[in-house]
């Protein structure tokens, strides 16, 4: 049974500091694709990134960064200089196996950026 | 860019009644999933659909029924309803995958569901 574990419920940070939101998962797939989806006060599921189990490089996206590593299975986001407007639940989430299966959510993260 | 379309977006009701949601995939887009939020909680999977036919199915309620339709739209189906039901419901949708890739589920605005 596949399974994302965020333990981090809430996190505050001051703008412009940097913060990194973790995310660990499990899988008995090897073949798999993770996700990370963002939920602004205003209710609706935005994507951020979509990584597949074979592709363990790292992403830079402007102020966002992910690094993905197998070896601890853990998939974690960094937001670097923060902004107000990056406040939100920030979700992991977890696809297994081929073509278009259901997404596996981790309870999320609620990030709140103090002006 | 078109994104995925839910209908209504607000939706309050009373204990035993029915309600029907409903979901406009982008364009081109052949899979159609529904997932159901409840407050401070993370979605939940319920149903989804793959060329009109069910293609898998999560925890959804026996009083829940959920079709795909010939012009890829697809509606939510709710009866008996009950106040545990209130949440926010989910429409996503993923374009047509080849040599077993998978695509990104986009997500709608979703459907805020109320039961009094």
């Amino acid at each position: 049974a596949q399974k994302v574990t965020q333990a981090q419920t809430e996190i505050s940070v001051v703008e412009k500091e940097d913060v990194t939101l973790d995310c660990v998962y499990e899988t008995r797939d090897t073949t798999y694709y993770l996700f990370w989806y963002k939920q602004p006060p205003s209710g609706e599921l935005v994507f951020l990134i979509r990584r597949n189990s074979f592709d363990e490089q790292n992403e830079i996206s402007g102020r966002y960064s992910w690094n993905f590593q197998k070896s601890t299975s853990s998939f974690n986001f960094t937001i670097t200089a923060s902004q107000v407007v990056d406040s939100a639940v920030y979700f992991c989430a977890l696809s297994e196996g081929f073509g278009n299966e259901k997404l596996t959510f981790g309870t999320g993260t609620r990030l709140t950026i103090i002006p | 860019a078109a994104g995925v379309i839910q209908s209504p977006r607000h939706l309050i009701k009373e204990k035993r009644e029915t309600a029907t949601l409903k979901c406009y995939p982008i364009p081109r887009h052949d899979t159609v999933y529904w997932y159901q939020q409840g407050p401070g909680q993370d979605p939940q999977f319920l149903i989804s659909f793959y060329e009109k036919m069910q293609s898998d199915k999560g925890s959804i309620p026996d009083r829940f029924s959920a079709q795909q339709f010939s012009d890829y739209h697809s509606e939510l189906n709710m009866s008996s309803l009950e106040l545990g039901d209130s949440a926010l419901y989910f429409c996503a949708s993923s374009s047509p995958t080849s040599g077993g890739e998978v695509d990104t589920q986009y997500f709608g605005p979703g459907t805020r569901l109320t039961v009094l």
